[in-house]
């Protein structure tokens, strides 16, 4: 079975500009979350979606948005880049949306803010 | 609310010594525990997972940890590290109930496996 899949894994972008970053989940798996690593803050979390819905949502600005579409993939997508987004950014699928479930990683979308 | 403390950023240890990763946490809800694995430009890797039952659990690598309910711990033990075990090592926990599923992390604890 594949794992999940971020594309692209490495992108670079100028401040103002806008970037989306794509996320397919392993097959079967309805639950997406994404999460910001950087080395100041850690792993932060950005939001869930389950079933085209968002579930939660992290403690950040509304420049960072996302959506699920019906074959479960997801994108994210960061409006007028700021220095401080570069960060590696993390997708994490599950089964379901229950906190018991195992949210498996993606090898992550790495963006440079410029 | 919850919080994740891992008390040590790093951890260096020789071959074949074992090795204890701390973890504690503070939350006003139930909680799951877990801990995951990220290597040099990957992902992360779940290692063991703590739902319900017996507090210790094994997970894979070798690696076990242990729940302690009255101390909100969940440390990480290896009875024999190997160089391939070098990684960084995160600690995490999630709200039982359900409201609120995200993966609270703690800071990460950088284990370097010397020769």
């Amino acid at each position: 079975k594949a794992g999940v899949t971020q594309t692209p894994r490495y992108l670079i972008k100028t401040r103002g500009q806008q970037v989306t970053l794509s996320c397919s989940p392993i097959s079967g798996h309805r639950s997406v979350s994404w999460y910001q690593q950087t080395p100041g803050q850690g792993l932060q979390f950005l939001f869930e979606y389950f079933s085209e819905t968002q579930r939660n949502k992290g403690n950040f600005p509304g420049r960072f948005s996302g959506r699920q579409f019906s074959n479960s993939r997801s994108e994210m997508n960061v409006s007028t880049l700021e220095l401080g987004d570069s960060a590696l950014y993390l997708c994490a699928s599950s089964l379901t949306a229950a906190s018991y479930n195992e949210q498996f990683f993606g090898p992550g979308t790495r963006l440079t803010v410029l | 609310a919850q919080s994740v403390t891992q008390l040590d950023s790093q951890v260096p240890v020789f071959e074949e010594a074992p090795v204890e990763l701390r973890c504690n946490y503070s939350s006003s809800v139930s909680v799951y525990l877990f801990w995951y694995v990220q290597y040099p430009n990957q992902g992360l890797q779940l290692l063991l997972k703590y739902l319900s039952g017996s507090t210790l659990v094994k997970g894979i690598n070798g690696f076990e940890a242990e729940f302690n309910k009255s101390q909100t711990s969940f440390h990480l033990r290896k009875p024999s590290v190997h160089i391939s075990d070098t990684a960084e090592y995160f600690c995490a926990v999630s709200d039982r109930s359900g409201s609120a599923r995200q993966l609270t992390f703690g800071s990460g604890t950088q284990l370097t496996v010397l020769p």
